[in-house]
């Protein structure tokens, strides 16, 4: 079954580096997104991102975030500062583009990048 | 925030079938009922989604009442791997982009051998 597949499981950084998670979206889909979960907390939405550009963010998304797609396979989230309140689970998915014929359109979820910011 | 009210916790015996109960009395006629679940911090994984009429696949059922203001998931015969976070979500499923999902605090379900 195809799969979101996310680098690194956990990576520990310094407050102030930066940060770059990696993802790799189901193959055929062309809707990607990032969440993140605080311990002991909801999963937030953070940004989508479709056909290049960013079509909706979370107020959680400042500039300190930025999100890119480098190739045709991965999507990448930078954090270019990192806060000790970054500290969190990251999940990516993706969704496939679908008409107006076409019934739902289900978002899978990769297994998330912890950070760890100390 | 979600849309969606659903109890806090709940615990069901193992081999028994549990029901999860969730009120979305304020869905839109084009917002689907979505179904998630969270396995201790893993990533959130599709469960199953519906419009109006019951769906069935093979994790789940979803009965959606016929005011579609309700719905309820049912795990057939809970094991103890299905002790997760459950989520209920109504998303528009169609149409104008892909919104994204608003996560709210979800069910705690607890399978009990």
């Amino acid at each position: 079954e195809p799969e979101v597949t996310q680098t690194p499981s956990h990576q520990v950084t310094q407050m102030g580096q930066e940060v770059i998670l990696r993802c790799v979206p189901i193959s055929n889909h062309l809707y990607f997104y990032w969440y993140r979960q605080i311990l002991g907390q909801k999963v937030e939405f953070l940004v989508s991102f479709y056909n290049n550009e960013i079509s909706e963010k979370s107020e959680i998304f400042d500039d300190q975030f930025s999100v890119e797609r480098p190739d045709g396979s991965n999507f990448t989230l930078k954090i270019r500062s990192t806060k000790l309140e970054d500290s969190a689970m990251y999940f990516c998915a993706s969704s496939e583009e679908i008409g107006a014929a076409i019934s739902g359109n289900t978002i899978y979820f990769g297994e998330g990048s912890w950070l760890t910011v100390v | 925030d979600a849309k969606t009210t659903q109890p806090t916790s709940m615990d069901c015996a193992e081999g028994r079938a549990a029901n999860l109960p969730c009120n979305h009395s304020t869905i839109s006629g084009n917002e689907y009922v979505y179904w998630y679940r969270q396995i201790h911090s893993q990533g959130p994984q599709y469960i199953i989604h519906g419009l109006k009429n019951n769906e069935t696949n093979e994790m789940a059922s979803l009965i959606i009442t016929e005011d579609r203001k309700s719905s309820t998931l049912i795990l057939p015969h809970a094991t103890l791997r299905d002790t997760a976070v459950y989520y209920c979500i109504v998303r528009v499923g169609q149409g104008s982009g892909n919104t994204p999902l608003v996560f709210g605090k979800g069910t705690r379900l607890s399978v009990i051998a």
